[in-house]
């Protein structure tokens, strides 16, 4: 059954840590993204990746790093550097680099305490 | 860069009326419109699309309509139920032949709720 996982669900974070949030996809596809949502807003571009050891910084990178060392897999680390983390974070992926669908995962809730 | 405006932001409707949610883009090289329903604590899913050579396209009680003119677009939902009830994101993609990617630029969203 193919598809995109993100884990964990819920994610708790002392502020000054860095975290990690991970997203694996099995749908072959070459191109992965990383977005937030915040309450009222639509989805804002993190980073992407349209292939493997290549990732391009999205509209609001900073605070943000990632990898994509392999093609199923693109985690997220949400640093310290991040003025303002809690949010809703999704993963996706796509077939290729030109307009299609984006498969989206089920999300990972991120709270800073 | 592209810019989605989406409205209502919220719409309320009785169980069987329909449901309008309107989206213009400002960008004229946008071809690929997706729709995506999110339901509560979940990932967004793709429940319809229109390229930018399709006027209206349908499927089952949902359609979407292009204005390529006017740079706006539609997703009509009949026959409502309760589990339409989630938010709907619409969302613009820019064409080209050349390889590369192509930035989807999302709408802020409309929650639906069907009162049963």
């Amino acid at each position: 059954d193919g598809g995109i996982t993100q884990s964990p669900k819920y994610l708790f974070r002392k502020e000054g840590q860095n975290v990690t949030l991970s997203c694996e996809q099995n749908l072959n596809h070459d191109a992965m993204y990383w977005y937030r949502q915040d309450p009222g807003q639509g989805l804002r571009l993190i980073y992407y990746s349209q292939i493997v050891n290549d990732f391009q910084k999205g509209d609001i990178a900073e605070g943000y790093s990632v990898s994509r060392e392999k093609k199923e897999s693109f985690p997220l680390t949400v640093t310290s550097a991040q003025k303002n983390p809690t949010a809703f974070y999704l993963c996706a992926s796509s077939k290729g680099q030109r307009g299609g669908e984006q498969f989206f995962g089920p999300g990972t809730r991120l709270t800073v305490l | 860069g592209e810019n989605v405006e989406q409205h209502p932001s919220t719409l309320s409707v009785q169980e069987g009326d329909s449901a309008v949610i309107k989206c213009t883009y400002s960008d004229s090289a946008s071809n690929y419109f997706p729709w995506y329903k999110q339901e509560l604590g979940k990932g967004p899913q793709l429940i319809i699309d229109i390229r930018s050579n399709v006027g209206e396209k349908k499927d089952q009680r949902i359609a979407v309509t292009l204005n390529k003119t006017a740079k706006h677009f539609s997703l009509h939902i009949t026959e409502t139920q309760p589990e339409d009830s989630a938010v709907y994101f619409c969302a613009a993609t820019p064409g080209g032949n050349s390889g590369g990617y192509q930035k989807v630029t999302f709408g802020t969203g409309t929650k639906l709720q069907v009162i049963p």
